[in-house]
This record gives C-alpha cells, sequence and structure tokens, in this order.
C-alpha cells in the first residue's frame, strides 16, 4: 500500500477561522512532508517531519502550525489565514529523510480557499 | 546552487504520437531524478526514477534515462493516450542535503488529443 490519505478534500474558512488539515501514512514512513502549491506552480516545501521531529520549516509564517501527534499521522492547524494562502496544500511521506533514492509519495491533497 | 529545467509547454499531441518532454539539471555529487505527474484535480504520482548514471527509469510506457554527460533526464513516451493529459514535474533529491531538498522544475502541462 503507497497510500497517502488528506482530509478535507475542500475547505473554505474565513480570515478569523481556525482549522486543520490532516493526513495519515501506513507505510511505515519515517519523514513527512507538507507542501503548498499554487496554481500552474511546483510544489513549495513547508515543513518536513523526521522521526516525529521538525527538521526544516522554510520560514513560513506562523498562521501555519504543524504538528506530527505520531509516525503516521501528520496535520496542518490553520489560523488568521489570508486570501493569498487560498492553495492546494499537499502531504507526502518518504521511507527516509536522509537518504537522496528514497521517493516521496503525495497525498490527493487539500483544496483550501481562503475568504 | 542546484536547479531542474524543463521545457514549460504547453505541449499538445495527438493520440498515439511520440511524446518528449525534456528535463536538464544542475547539481553537485549524484543526484536521484524523478518524474511526477499530476493528473487534473489531484496530488503527485510518482511515475519513475532513476539513482545513478545510465540508470534507465520506466513505468506505463513512460522512460528516462539518467545522462549524467549531458546532465539530461528527458522523458519520452512511443504512444501518448487522451489519458495522459497531465502536468509532468522533473525534480531531483539533492545529494548534498535531503529528501526536504526536492527540488522541481516548472511543470510541462500536456494534452493530448483524439
Amino acid at each position: 500500500d503507497t497510500e497517502v490519505t488528506q482530509t478535507p478534500k475542500h475547505l473554505v474558512m474565513g480570515m478569523t477561522n481556525k482549522k486543520s488539515l490532516k493526513c495519515e501514512q501506513h507505510m511505515g514512513h519515517r519523514a513527512m512532508y507538507w507542501y503548498k502549491q499554487k496554481a500552474k506552480k511546483p510544489p513549495e516545501l513547508m515543513f518536513v517531519y523526521s522521526y516525529e521531529k521538525l527538521s526544516i520549516n522554510e520560514s513560513v509564517p506562523s498562521r501555519f502550525s504543524p504538528e506530527c501527534p505520531n509516525s503516521s499521522l501528520l496535520n496542518l492547524h490553520l489560523h488568521a489565514l489570508q486570501p493569498e494562502d487560498s492553495a492546494l496544500y499537499l502531504c507526502a511521506s518518504s521511507q527516509d529523510l536522509w537518504r537522496v533514492t528514497y521517493e516521496q509519495y503525495f497525498g490527493p491533497g487539500t483544496r483550501l480557499t481562503v475568504t | 546552487g542546484n536547479s531542474v529545467t524543463q521545457m514549460e509547454g504547453p505541449v499538445t499531441l495527438s493520440e498515439e504520437a511520440f511524446l518528449t518532454i525534456n528535463c536538464t539539471y544542475t547539481a553537485t555529487g549524484y543526484p536521484s531524478l524523478f518524474w511526477y505527474v499530476q493528473y487534473p484535480g489531484e496530488g503527485l504520482q510518482l511515475l519513475l526514477k532513476a539513482t545513478k548514471a545510465d540508470d534507465k527509469g520506466s513505468n506505463k510506457g513512460f522512460e528516462a534515462t539518467y545522462r549524467k554527460e549531458t546532465t539530461s533526464f528527458h522523458l519520452e513516451k512511443g504512444s501518448v493516450q487522451v489519458s495522459d493529459s497531465a502536468v509532468y514535474f522533473c525534480a531531483l533529491s539533492d545529494p548534498g542535503g535531503s529528501q526536504g531538498n526536492l527540488i522541481f522544475g516548472k511543470g510541462t502541462k500536456l494534452s493530448v488529443k483524439p
């Protein structure tokens, strides 16, 4: 099973709302990632967790708050977002952060619209 | 720094035509190379990969060969189908860093007409 699942599939939120995106994998992968993808652009890395610890934070605004409760789950907590944060949010996982031969497996994404 | 350059398209082909999407890279050391495909409204799917020079990755009729001498990883398919219409991303794993340094090209949109 090479599946990464994400919920919800679509999310519309106001600028004062608090919401969370969820990601799950059961492949035993120890690295998990959050990406943001704008239309007609490649994904941009936001956060990386390795063995449930935050390893990389690509200078993402604090209104995005990641959490890795266990090795299978990854959350992205959203608060006070701006309209420009509207995008497709992708979760990915890989077997290990430090072996560059390992591929990343992506989920289907959450389409976020901030109104 | 490390980078990936791919033809941006869009590329429009008729069904059963031959496909080439060019990808070249700049990297120190020995990166791993990947092609990902994104169908409309979906996430990215790994299409194929190669981890060392002269490796050929293949999947679903698509092929790409890791050419270190030309720093290229061109994607090819002999006969495209309408169902191949998607955006294709070339990517490399930074050998000096980590999986977090997966560097993507800008993507090439392919449209296949019946």
